[in-house]
């Protein structure tokens, strides 16, 4: 089945860009997503990107997909004390269930 | 809407007792996933309905865990009897198949097992 690996931990001051980067060993996803899960909630749709996509923006969003090496990476710009949450990337591998990876616990320092 | 409705948020049993979860999926939609997440696995898929039917149930760990749809509006997780090991943050989401891509989760059940 799929496995989609993850970095666990990642600390950046509030103002410069994060880097939330994602592995996948299956290439058949339909679309790939972010979700981000803020402390006691459940998870929630930050964005996602078509499989025939490079790149999506969106706000201070940037999802980048590099098919080749099977590599996803979410980037947020300005980084916020609220953008400190656990993120997850996630593949769809053709089917409606969708694949999670292991999280990203992003900490914002002021 | 309300959003995926989870009950209860939080729920306390000793070994072997019976515990049900509860969920309310979205009006409209007509898929609904129920997932555990524990430090250990990560988010795991257990299994997902589409029109009230089971489709996919292999992520079940075992005979102890049964899924029920009755109705578009309701589903239960049931575990009997519960185990320590079952603690864990379960998780029901829902979907509309004509939007996929926009996996809709609710607060979730966070059981501990005595």
């Amino acid at each position: 089945g799929e496995d989609v690996e993850q970095s666990l931990f990642l600390s950046v001051r509030e103002g410069d860009s994060s880097v939330i980067n994602c592995t996948y060993t299956d290439s058949s996803s339909t679309y790939l997503y972010w979700y981000k899960q803020e402390p006691g909630a459940g998870l929630q749709l930050l964005t996602y990107i078509f499989s025939n996509m490079d790149m999506k923006q969106d706000q201070r969003l940037t999802v980048l997909l590099n098919k080749k090496d099977k590599h996803l990476s979410l980037r947020i710009a300005d980084t916020q004390t609220g953008d400190s949450a656990i993120y997850f990337c996630a593949g769809d591998t053709g089917r409606r269930a969708l694949t999670f990876g292991s999280g990203t616990r992003l900490q914002v320092q002021p | 809407d309300a959003g995926v409705i989870q009950s209860p948020r939080h729920e306390v049993t000793e070994m072997g007792q019976e515990v049900t979860l509860r969920c309310k999926p979205i009006s409209g939609h007509d898929y609904l996933f129920w997932y555990r997440q524990t430090m250990m696995r990560g988010l795991e898929l257990l299994i997902y309905f589409n029109n009230n039917v089971p489709i996919d149930d292999s992520g079940m760990p075992e005979d102890r865990f049964s899924a029920k749809m009755p109705n578009a509006s309701f589903s239960t997780l049931k575990i009997q009897p519960s185990e320590p090991r079952d603690s864990a943050v379960y998780f029901c989401a829902s979907s509309s198949g004509r939007d996929n891509e926009k996996l809709f989760f609710g607060s979730g059940t966070q059981l501990s097992v005595l």
